[in-house]
């Protein structure tokens, strides 16, 4: 079945930029995301890729796919004290998506 | 614009007993998608529905079912509870047919005693 696999836990200083990785096992044309969540809160989306694409910037955020070795990643620059959270990569579309553990991004002021 | 509202927030139930909860989508939105998300653990897919049938499952137990009005509103019934049903339970909206991501609810957090 379907697999995806992060790491757990990333700390950075403030106005340092992070990268929060992930892999999958299905390489199915599909669309991958990424969600954070605050303590108490639902899942945010914050971006999306389609397979097709190697790299999509959104403001502070850029997400980079390697189709081949079927890696994701997240990064963001200039990190904040309010992007502490926990980032979730996600796969799939419309049916169904299916979630990553979690990573815990802590940012140290 | 009301995101997705779900209720209750919190629920404490009794292993054994059956509980219902409920989520109102995104203003609209026309499907909608169940999560079971357990401490420290990534959402896991138990099923969506849209024009009040039930599309897809996940790898849940015929405990776990589901219902949609036609005002897209739906609701997630748990039978027989058991303590390891205690989680976070998410509702997500979305447009059908749309890749385009989720729209979450805060969730309710049940605990099974």
């Amino acid at each position: 079945g379907e697999d995806v696999e992060q790491s757990l836990f990333l700390s950075v200083r403030e106005g340092d930029s992070s990268v929060i990785n992930c892999t999958y096992t299905d390489s199915s044309s599909t669309y991958l995301y990424w969600y954070k969540q605050e303590p108490g809160a639902g899942l945010q989306l914050l971006t999306y890729i389609f397979s097709n694409m190697d790299m999509k910037q959104d403001q502070r955020l850029t997400v980079l796919l390697n189709k081949k070795d079927k890696h994701l990643s997240l990064r963001i620059a200039d990190t904040q004290t309010g992007d502490s959270a926990i980032y979730f990569c996600a796969k799939g579309g419309y049916q169904k998506v299916t979630f990553g553990t979690g990573t815990k991004l802590q940012v140290i002021p | 614009d009301a995101g997705v509202t779900q209720s209750p927030t919190h629920l404490i139930k009794t292993r054994g007993q059956q509980v219902t909860l409920r989520c109102s989508p995104k203003s609209g939105h026309d499907t909608v998608s169940w999560y079971q998300q357990a401490l420290g653990q990534g959402p896991q897919f138990i099923f969506q529905y849209y024009e009040e049938e039930e599309r897809q499952r996940g790898n849940f137990p015929d405990r776990f079912s589901g219902h949609q009005f036609p005002n897209y509103s739906s609701e997630l019934n748990v039978n027989a509870l058991l303590l390891g049903d205690s989680a976070l339970y998410l509702c997500a909206s979305s447009l059908a047919l749309s890749n385009y991501g989720y729209t979450f609810g805060s969730g309710t957090r049940l605990t099974v005693v």
